[in-house]
């Protein structure tokens, strides 16, 4: 199993472009997530999915958007990027709410 | 909203010793309390959950407590070495929130082991 995979793991980004981040799982699991972290803060949620079809979202979902049209893939999508959303992202998975596996993480930059 | 805090941000210690780590948060009706570790530049890896139920949690030289009146979760590290450097975050998740998974985490201890 390959866990959790996230890409590209470092992007730059100018602002008011586009990008999406992708998120793959590979273990089956129902949930998913997308957390931001910035420098010396806790890491917080974007937007969840509790399964294919449904997603909610979590404590700072502007300026983010998501889908998930199957149980492996939950991309995030930046529509107009801002250097705000300057940050580490990471994608997790879980079955149900118990324990959360997460990825590498891509690194992101708005200048 | 759930408060989480982890003192001290940071922590040296020569190897060897054993140490405590601690999260304390603010609303005590939690589903659970996970902490996690993180490696520069890395993701997080799950080290310990402990259920609303449970008192404490061991895997290996960790064991994790939970005291859900006074909102405090301590992880203890036996013997530690330089691989334990890393940066450690706990999390809770609320039983509160109908269909929400999410997790509230702390800012984290920025652990040092020194040779």
């Amino acid at each position: 199993n390959a866990g959790v995979t996230q890409t590209p793991k470092f992007r730059i980004l100018k602002i008011g472009q586009s990008m999406t981040l992708q998120c793959t799982q590979d273990m089956n699991h129902n949930y998913m997530y997308w957390y931001r972290q910035d420098p010396g803060m806790g890491l917080k949620l974007i937007y969840y999915s509790v399964g294919a079809g449904i997603t909610d979202k979590g404590e700072v979902p502007n300026g983010y958007n998501v889908s998930r049209s199957t149980t492996e893939d939950f991309p995030l999508r930046l529509e107009l990027a801002a250097p705000s959303q300057t940050s580490v992202y990471f994608c997790a998975s879980s079955y149900a709410g118990e324990t959360q596996y997460f990825g590498p993480g891509t690194r992101l930059l708005v200048l | 909203k759930q408060e989480v805090t982890q003192i001290p941000a940071a922590l040296s210690v020569p190897e060897g010793e054993n140490l405590v780590l601690n999260c304390s948060f603010t609303d005590s009706a939690i589903y659970n309390l996970q902490w996690f570790r993180q490696d520069p530049g890395k993701g997080l890896t799950s080290l310990l959950l402990i259920q609303s139920s449970q008192r404490e949690q061991t895997s290996g030289r960790l064991n994790a407590s939970l005291d859900k009146s006074s909102g405090r979760s301590t992880l203890y590290i036996a013997a530690s070495q330089p691989g334990d450097s890393a940066t450690y975050l706990c999390a809770v998740r609320l039983t509160s929130q109908t269909g929400a998974n999410n997790l509230f985490f702390g800012t984290g201890t920025r652990l040092t082991v020194i040779p």
